[in-house]
């Protein structure tokens, strides 16, 4: 099956640092990967599209200053929070859709915790 | 405002039997939908998609689509303490680019 790998798993950082999560399709290309949000005893919520080779589309309220996306290649999406806040902490999850197919596979996710 | 409602439960059904789970859509235009479990602290592994009215069946679980109903459900069959965890209920459309929207999710207790 479709392997997405995300890192790093967990980070610890202090307020106001940035702080880059990796999303890699391993055995896939993928033109389109998604970025989601999820928050303790809430569904995702998806933050953001990105499509290789152009900039990311952005869900309504979701700063884009903040939460910089880029998709380099057809295997790798990044994910930085710059200056990152205490409420910025949540579960991030990244998810890719296969060339040709609608089902999207999703990262191990990245717990990040903003002291 | 496209939307998936589900019932956050818990769903509680003791092992062996037969749970039940639904999911219902607002936007008519949607043709793909897909049923994924999350436990506790990780990501979404995907169970089933399904495109058609009707059933679909893969081991124990069954999808049920009724378009005309806006209806999706799920179906798992010899509930096992295992299959405990959140179901979330997908639904794809396109406005610009393509999309999932999530249902918040039912959570399911198999009781052993």
């Amino acid at each position: 099956g479709a392997v997405v790998s995300q890192h790093p798993s967990r980070v610890i950082c202090k307020s106001g640092t940035s702080v880059k999560i990796e999303c890699r399709s391993l055995d896939f290309q993928a033109t389109t990967m998604f970025w989601y949000r999820q928050f303790p005893k809430q569904s995702l919520m998806l933050m953001a599209t990105s499509n290789e080779g152009s900039k990311a589309t952005y869900e309504q309220g979701v700063e884009k200053d903040k939460f910089l996306i880029n998709h380099a290649s057809l295997t790798l999406s990044t994910l930085t929070v710059t200056s990152a806040h205490p409420e910025d902490s949540s579960f991030y999850i990244c998810s890719a859709l296969p060339a040709g197919t609608d089902i999207q596979y999703f990262g191990a996710g990245t717990r990040l915790s903003v002291l | 405002q496209k939307e998936v409602e589900q019932n956050s439960g818990p769903l509680s059904v003791p092992e062996g039997a037969i749970a039940s789970l639904n999911c219902t859509y607002s936007d008519r235009g949607s043709q793909s939908f897909f049923w994924y479990r999350q436990y506790s602290g990780k990501s979404p592994e995907l169970i089933m998609s399904i495109y058609s009215n009707g059933d679909k069946e893969d081991g124990r679980f069954t999808a049920q689509l009724n378009k005309a109903s806006q209806y999706v459900s799920l179906l798992i069959r010899d509930s096992q303490p295992s299959d405990s965890a959140t179901y979330l209920c997908a639904v794809s459309y396109t406005s610009g680019t393509y999309k999932y929207i999530f249902g918040t999710g039912t959570r399911l207790k198999v009781l052993a």
